[in-house]
């Protein structure tokens, strides 16, 4: 029962460095999510795809690039990290299709701890 | 976007006692759901709620999704050490679509002995 699965747990970048933050469904789920969670905030939404090749932008996607080549992977990438991206994301996923879709309840992974130095 | 006023933003607690928290927006939601999330954990589901008026229960908590839609509330009774952690509510708008749920910022709970 992996159900979403993100690597790694914890990451510790330079300004300016790159990273992918990897996240993996085995739930069959069309619909993805990536949100950030700050320090005392609730969490705000990156980016979602309701599919493979569709994405979309949500609430906060600047410095954030992601993709959708298949169903089960969908990694966020950051190109230039910034102080202001310290923080601990989190990937979730949701039923897409058949009478689950109504229930709207996206099932999330442990998330990513990551820094910004 | 828009906001779920969540409440308290914290609780200091005796083990035993029990607790009440709860949302409310401006906007009105066709789902209320609770989650809680422990340390260095992501977000669990704890209650689902769909209909207007609706109270579920999941052992030791009870949840109501408002008569109005625009707000819920979540009680936990007898609370016990492994209640700490964050309760969020998160809310999917009336029309709204694949675009994610809306959260609020959390209750955070804290158990003393």
């Amino acid at each position: 029962n992996a159900g979403v699965t993100q690597t790694p747990k914890f990451r510790i970048l330079k300004i300016g460095q790159s990273m992918t933050l990897q996240c993996t469904q085995d739930m069959n789920h069309n619909y993805m999510y990536w949100y950030r969670q700050d320090p005392g905030m609730g969490l705000k939404l990156i980016y979602y795809s309701v599919g493979a090749g569709i994405t979309d932008k949500g609430e906060v996607p600047n410095g954030y690039n992601v993709s959708r080549s298949t169903t089960e992977d969908f990694p966020l990438r950051l190109e230039l990290a910034a102080p202001s991206q310290t923080s601990v994301y989190f990937c979730a996923s949701r039923p897409g299709t058949g009478a689950a879709v109504a229930k709207n309840i996206q099932y999330f992974g442990a998330g990513t701890r990551l820094s910004v130095l | 976007g828009q906001q779920l006023n969540q409440s308290p933003q914290s609780m200091f607690i005796q083990e035993g006692e029990d607790v009440s928290m709860n949302c409310t927006s401006s906007s009105i939601f066709n789902t209320w759901l609770w989650y809680k999330q422990d340390p260095g954990e992501g977000p669990v589901l704890l209650i689902a709620l769909y209909k207007a008026g609706e109270l579920t229960s999941n052992g030791r908590l009870t949840a109501q999704f408002g008569i109005t839609r625009k707000d819920s509330f979540l009680n936990i009774s007898a609370s016990i050490p492994s209640d700490v952690g964050i309760y969020f509510c998160a809310g999917q708008l009336m029309g709204g679509g694949a675009d994610g749920l809306t959260f609020g910022k959390g209750t955070h709970l804290i158990i003393q002995p």
